[in-house]
């Protein structure tokens, strides 16, 4: 079975750190990657997503990931965080035709 | 743009009643999924469907059941409430990616 870690349970920055939450995963094979984010009183929504090609992935309101295969990685970044950015993030992954599988979430506040 | 509609965001019951869940999405998705979010586990998956009258097990599944006898619906069932079934619960559906309703939270007391 897939699983997924997220190293940081909650993290807290000043407005215009810069951020990285780190994503790994179990499976070896042939995997779709996906930031899912959810902001106080909302559902979740997709950040970005990976399925081939070029590893760096760029997704809505400035964020990116790396996909690094040979550590199993999907690092989430921005280089300039906002208050409003203010979140639970999740890391999420299938293969093929499986569920997905999330992680436990990162807890970021942005204080301004 | 998906809409996915959980008919209630917050719920109430007391321990042992029989609870429901609806989800409801416009889409015309073939594959529907409830998931349970609670604070330091992340989202785990109860049950999901890929088809009308079709179901299977997710990582949960005890204590649960669903009910899919229309494409656009997904229930969610509770045959016995428990405290331990206090939760935020989240409907989807697609698949990859998933489109997430906004949640019920349930409280059993």
């Amino acid at each position: 079975a897939q699983s997924v870690s997220q190293h940081n349970h909650h993290v807290i920055l000043s407005e215009a750190a810069s951020l990285e939450l780190g994503c790994n995963y179990s499976y070896g094979g042939t995997v779709n990657l996906f930031w899912y984010v959810q902001y106080p009183g909302q559902h979740l929504q997709l950040l970005l997503k990976y399925f081939s090609g070029d590893p760096l992935v760029k997704g809505i309101k400035g964020f990116e990931a790396e996909f690094i295969k040979s550590k199993f990685s999907f690092n989430l970044r921005k280089p300039s965080v906002q208050w409003s950015d203010t979140a639970e993030y999740f890391c999420a992954v299938n293969s093929g035709y499986s569920t997905l599988t999330f992680g436990k979430g990162t807890m970021l506040l942005v204080s301004p | 743009d998906v809409k996915v509609t959980q008919s209630s965001r917050y719920l109430v019951k007391r321990t042992g009643e029989k609870v429901f869940l609806e989800c409801v999405q416009d889409m015309d998705h073939e594959n529907m999924f409830w998931y349970r979010q609670d604070p330091g586990l992340g989202l785990r998956l109860i049950y999901f469907s890929y088809d009308v009258k079709m179901k299977e097990k997710g990582d949960i599944p005890e204590g649960y059941s669903v009910s899919r006898e229309k494409k656009e619906r997904f229930s969610l069932i509770l045959e016995s409430a428990s405290t331990n079934q206090t939760s935020m619960y989240l409907c989807a559906s697609s698949f990859s990616p998933l489109h997430f309703g906004n949640g019920t939270r349930l409280t059993v007391t």
